[in-house]
């Protein structure tokens, strides 16, 4: 089975940097995604991990420890509009096999 | 480019009533999912299809709902009779290198 943990909800100040934390069991692995979702939308996708290490995109990165089923994504520079839910989600064994997702942390942004 | 387009945006409908949502994936993309999520239970696969041939359905949570996808640009989600605790927000997602890409969503009351 897959299990994937993050926490539920997040506080944060304004221009700030956050750290989201996911840890995941499964019974095979084939990539961690990293979804923003907002508020009465639809998740939007903001990163992709295969390998152990960090990947950064502008003010995201997203880390990944395999042998740990461990990831972080890392919000810098916090704006009003990183308000949102933040999902991790784990893909099985095979290139193309579904996705799952965990319960998303929701991330308030304090002025 | 247009996006995954979902219709209705919106459905109310009284217990007993048969539902139908409709998906259009992005054009050229192979993979087609539906998904149901809930503050409760966050956001589920119910099934995915590769090149219009149903993949995986053990998301679907009974005989109630059952899905099509008679060519690779139209896809429908069908509950017959609804119940009440079918209400949530169904997404349907496309992806063509693993990345899946989300609908705007349909937003389901049953009464």
């Amino acid at each position: 089975g897959q299990n994937i943990d993050q926490p539920t909800e997040m506080t944060a100040t304004e221009g700030a940097i956050v750290q989201i934390n996911c840890t995941y069991q499964t019974s095979g692995f084939n990539g961690l995604f990293w979804y923003q979702q907002h508020a009465g939308e639809a998740p939007t996708f903001l990163s992709y991990n295969v390998l152990d290490g960090l990947e950064e995109k502008g003010r995201f990165s997203s880390f990944l420890s395999r042998s740990k089923g461990y990831s972080y994504l890392l919000l810098k520079e916090l704006q009003m509009k990183d308000s949102a839910s933040y999902l991790c989600a784990v893909r099985g064994p095979a290139l193309y096999d579904k996705i799952i997702f965990g319960k998303g942390t929701r991330l308030h942004i304090l002025p | 480019d247009a996006g995954v387009i979902q219709s209705p945006r919106h459905e109310v409908t009284e217990m007993g009533q048969e539902v139908t949502l409709r998906c259009k994936p992005i054009s050229g993309h192979d993979y087609l999912f539906w998904y149901r999520q809930t503050m409760m239970r966050g956001l589920e696969l119910l099934i995915y299809f590769n090149n219009n041939v149903p993949i995986d359905d053990s998301g679907m949570p009974e005989d109630r709902f059952s899905a099509k996808m008679p060519n690779a640009s139209f896809s429908t989600l069908k509950i017959q009779p609804s119940e009440p605790r079918d209400s949530a927000v169904y997404f349907c997602a496309s992806s063509l290198d693993g990345t899946q890409y989300f609908g705007p969503g349909t937003r389901l009351l049953v009464l």
